[in-house]
């Protein structure tokens, strides 16, 4: 079993769209949790931390499960700018290691 | 300012070459990092320096070679690559110490490798 799993999809979603993205962990120490973006051909980049509580940045929320070991990422109205790949990343220890997922691609079109 | 910076944007070399990547930052953060990236796959963690020392070296060969002259630069030197070296290098910094803090990532260095 991977450590973080994600659907790889393509998600192909109309603009406007709400989507929603899950992601699961398997080291139930794990500490910390993020999301990035990646472009094609760009670096990774920090989209969100996810929070116990729950987080909203605008159109994005993140959730986390910790009992189900699990993450979540929902976009609403989506754009065009939000083609992307959507990388769950899980910090698994107190050291400086991440863990990423297989990312998660997502296509919105007009 | 969350700038990694990255040299040289691409590269070609051939498998007899020697080569270096470099990295900067000026965020004071004191772990610095290389990772490789294959298309459609995630970025894979090769080295991490922590304190300007060598911490983590994931199984990465020899013809791979990294060097921290100072707390801000990282450079990643290259020789005898072969043509499956080819792929995005990224370097990423981050804090030190702090569970709460991410990586940061530079913009990468596309290497091909003929």
């Amino acid at each position: 079993r991977k450590e973080v799993e994600q659907d790889p999809g393509p998600f192909n979603v109309p603009e406007g769209a709400t989507v929603a993205f899950n992601c699961t962990y398997s080291n139930s120490a794990s500490q910390s949790f993020f999301w990035y973006r990646q472009d094609c051909r760009k670096e990774p980049k920090l989209l969100m931390s996810v929070y116990s509580s729950g987080n909203e940045d605008g159109r994005f929320t993140a959730q986390l499960n910790r009992a189900s070991q699990y993450i979540s990422l929902l976009i609403r109205d989506s754009k065009l700018s939000d083609s992307a790949t959507y990388l769950c990343v899980v910090r698994p220890g107190a050291g400086n290691m991440l863990t990423f997922g297989g990312g998660t691609r997502l296509m919105v079109k007009p | 300012d969350t700038e990694v910076t990255q040299t040289p944007k691409h590269l070609v070399m051939g498998m007899t070459n020697k080569k270096s990547l470099k990295c900067e930052q000026h965020m004071g953060h004191r772990a610095m990092y290389w990772y490789k990236q294959k298309a459609k796959k995630p970025p894979e963690l090769m080295f991490v320096y922590s304190y300007e020392k060598l911490s983590i070296n994931e199984s990465v060969p020899s013809r791979f070679s990294p060097e921290c002259p100072n707390s801000s630069l990282l450079n990643l030197h290259l020789h005898a690559l072969q043509p499956e070296d080819s792929a995005l290098y990224l370097c990423a910094s981050s804090q030190e110490g702090d569970p709460r803090e991410t990586q940061y990532f530079g913009p990468g260095t596309r290497l091909l490798v003929l």
